[in-house]
């Protein structure tokens, strides 16, 4: 099994550019998320999708959007970058649980440059 | 909405010794609490994780301690060894269906 994959491992974009980061898990994952890790922050939760079909923000959704496209997919979108996104964007999968959380597993990670 | 605080955010200690971190959440609703380690340039993994109805937890040389009147619980590393080295971050769960973390502890063993 290769668990959470990710797509591309490096971007450098011009301000204003869009593009779409790529996720998918082959864990049968219900639940699937999507980070972006800044140096001193942590990691941050941008938008989340329980189960397919839906979607949720989460602390910092401004400047993106994501498509859970099936059990496996879920992309990350930016119309319109800005340097502000300049970040490394990790996408996650985990099992639901009826209460409470579980284990999240991380894909490699993509790191975003907008100059 | 749920905010986790975490100390130190560097460490430094020599092999043998121990560790300890500590983080502070402040949704009392939330449930689940994990720990990830990350090395340099790659992705978390969780190391360890305890659930709101357990005190403390073991798995070899790490164990985790959850005070839920306090609202804070622990990482604990016994008899580090230079592969310990990374960063470490803290979780809480809560009823949102959200995992928010702390801002990571830079644990720096040295031989």
């Amino acid at each position: 099994n290769a668990g959470v994959t990710q797509t591309p491992k490096f971007q450098v974009l011009k301000t204003g550019q869009s593009m779409t980061l790529q996720c998918a898990q082959d864990m049968n994952h219900n639940s699937m998320y999507w980070y972006r890790q800044d140096p001193g922050m942590g990691l941050r939760l941008i938008y989340y999708s329980a189960s397919e079909g839906t979607t949720d923000k989460g602390e910092v959704p401004n400047g993106y959007n994501v498509s859970r496209l099936n059990k496996r997919e879920f992309s990350l979108r930016l119309e319109s970058a800005a340097p502000s996104q300049t970040s490394v964007y990790f996408c996650a999968s985990s099992e639901a649980r009826k209460a409470g959380g579980n284990e999240q597993f991380f894909g490699p990670g993509t790191r975003l440059t907008v100059l | 909405g749920e905010n986790v605080e975490q100390h130190p955010s560097t460490l430094s200690v020599q092999e043998g010794d121990s560790a300890v971190i500590k983080c502070t959440y402040s949704d009392s609703a939330s449930n689940y609490f994990p720990w990830y380690k990350q090395e340099l340039g790659k992705r978390p993994q969780l190391i360890i994780d305890i659930r709101s109805n357990v005190g403390e937890k073991k798995d070899q040389r790490i164990a985790v301690t959850l005070n839920k009147t306090a609202k804070h619980f622990s990482l604990h590393i016994t008899e580090t060894q230079p592969e310990d080295s990374a960063v470490y971050f803290c979780a809480a769960y809560n009823q949102g269906g959200k995992l928010i973390f702390g801002q990571g502890t830079e644990l720096s063993v040295k031989p």
